[in-house]
């Protein structure tokens, strides 16, 4: 069974801290992986979808790397500001199937 | 519309009651997914359709739950004799047809918190 992992569960910060999320999964056939904000009560909000074929995805302060030997991702948050507290899930996709396998979420707190 | 909608925003039934849970995925997309958020826990699938089939049902939990998408846009999600346990967000998908430039691109819409008292 194919399973995602999220550490730290939770991380509290003070703005302007760079910091790093992290997601593992043990899924060799991979086909992408997805990093995703999800505020309390709201939807997720797609940040970076990482290609198995690529290393790395930059979108303004944020950048996923994607690792498959290691089955690791991770999210980069550059200069974080207190409109980043929210919960990261990273999901990855495989060539098997099409459902999208979460983990569990960070859940951020970034205190000014 | 611009993205994924799903109404109503929140439901509160009885143990027993029949619900319909509806997803308008985005112009043009032709693979809707449906997955299920429990409190703390990241979102898990439930069912998968290319078009108007469903191509993959397996995350059903049981017959008590069925999913359809008639004319390939709008699908609904039926759930027959709830429980309390089925109290979570539900949560519905959309991504372009497999092999475009989005590569399976997942876009969700805000869900549907569902309580079953």
């Amino acid at each position: 069974k194919q399973e995602v992992t999220q550490i730290p569960a939770a991380l509290s910060v003070p703005e302007g801290e760079n910091l790093v999320l992290n997601c593992s999964f043990t899924d060799s056939a991979i086909y992408n992986l997805q990093w995703f904000r999800q505020d309390p009560g709201k939807g997720l909000t797609s940040l970076l979808l990482i290609q198995s074929s690529q290393r790395e995805q930059t979108s303004g302060r944020l950048n996923a790397s994607l690792d498959k030997s290691s089955g690791r991702s991770t999210l980069y948050i550059a200069a974080s500001q207190p409109g980043d507290s929210a919960t990261y899930l990273c999901a990855e996709l495989s060539y098997n199937t099409d459902k999208l396998i979460f983990g569990t979420g960070t859940r951020l707190q970034v205190f000014p | 519309g611009a993205g994924v909608s799903q109404t109503p925003s929140n439901k509160v039934t009885e143990k027993g009651k029949y619900v319909e849970l509806r997803c308008d995925p985005i112009s043009g997309h032709t693979a809707l997914y449906w997955y299920r958020q429990s409190l703390g826990q990241g979102p898990e699938f439930l069912i998968y359709f290319q078009g108007t089939g469903a191509a993959d049902d397996s995350g059903l939990p049981n017959d008590r739950f069925f999913a359809v998408r008639p004319e390939g846009s709008v699908s609904t999600l039926k759930i027959q004799r709830t429980e309390r346990g089925d109290s979570a967000v539900y949560l519905c998908a959309s991504s372009p047809t497999s092999g475009s430039v989005s590569y399976n691109e997942q876009f969700f819409g805000p869900g549907t918190r569902l309580t079953v008292l």
